[in-house]
C-alpha cells in the first residue's frame, strides 16, 4: 500500500530557530515529491522535487529529495511565527497523489 | 488569474441528506482531483476527473460521485451522510500533459458537517 510518514507530527520552536521536517514515502510508480503549506483551509505549494540531490530554495525554505533512501527533508531556517502551519508533504504517482499526515509547527515569538 | 474556486464554504447537513460540492479550476488546467481532509490528518484522495471522466479513484464508497463539465469545472456528490463524513473537501486542479510531472493546485475548501 503506498503511503507518506512525516515526522515530527508536532513541533514547538522560537523565533530564529532552524527546523528539519521529514517525509518517508513507500510508493508505487514514483513521479515527484511535493511539500504544501496549510494555514488556514488550502494548501499552498512550496516545492515539487523530482531528482535526488538537487536542492530546492525559496528565502528561508529549503528543500531536497533522496529517491534512493526514499525520503525528503524541508529545512526553515530563522524561523518566524508566520511559519507556523501544518506542512503537508506528497508522493506523486501517475497522475495522483498521497498525502502524509502533515508537521504541525509552531514558532513562538 | 484566478486560482481554484470552490463553492459553498461552509455547509451543514443532516445525516442521510445529500451534498454537492463545486470546483472550478485554475485558468489553463483541465484535471480536478477532490480530497477528503479530516481534522487533524493530510487530505485523502477521493478521486480525479479529466476529460469529464472518472479517472481515478481512492478508497471511497459509491456514495461519493462526481462530474467533470467541458469548461472542466467539477461536482462532488456525497449521498446518505454520515456523521464521519465531516471534513473539509479540497479540490486540486493540475495540467495533464501525458504523464509528465506537474504541480498541482488547491481550492480554498468546503468545511462540510454532518449532523
Amino acid at each position: 500500500e503506498d503511503k507518506v510518514v512525516q515526522s515530527p507530527l508536532s513541533l514547538v520552536v522560537h523565533e530564529g530557530d532552524t527546523v528539519t521536517l521529514n517525509c518517508s514515502y513507500e510508493v508505487t510508480n514514483f513521479r515527484s515529491l511535493l511539500w504544501y503549506k496549510q494555514e488556514k483551509k488550502a494548501p499552498t505549494f512550496l516545492f515539487m522535487l523530482t531528482s535526488s540531490g538537487i536542492e530546492k530554495k525559496s528565502g528561508r525554505l529549503s528543500s531536497i529529495l533522496d529517491k534512493k533512501e526514499l525520503f525528503s527533508i524541508l529545512n526553515i531556517t530563522a524561523t518566524q511565527t508566520g511559519d507556523s502551519a501544518i506542512y503537508l508533504c506528497a508522493a506523486s504517482y501517475g497522475q495522483n497523489f498521497v498525502f502524509g499526515p502533515g508537521t504541525r509547527l509552531s514558532v513562538l515569538p | 488569474d484566478a486560482g481554484v474556486t470552490q463553492s459553498p464554504t461552509h455547509l451543514i447537513k443532516t445525516r442521510g441528506q445529500q451534498v454537492t460540492l463545486r470546483c472550478s479550476p485554475k485558468s489553463g488546467h483541465d484535471t480536478v482531483s477532490w480530497y477528503q481532509q479530516a481534522l487533524g490528518q493530510g487530505p485523502q484522495f477521493i478521486f480525479q476527473y479529466y476529460e469529464e471522466e472518472e479517472r481515478q479513484r481512492g478508497n471511497f464508497p459509491d456514495r461519493f460521485s462526481g462530474h467533470q463539465f467541458p469548461n472542466y469545472s467539477s461536482e462532488l456528490n456525497v449521498n446518505a451522510l454520515l456523521l464521519g463524513d465531516s471534513a473539509l473537501y479540497l479540490c486540486a486542479s493540475s495540467f495533464r500533459l501525458g504523464q509528465a510531472k506537474y504541480e498541482q493546485y488547491f481550492g480554498p475548501g468546503t468545511r462540510l458537517t454532518v449532523t
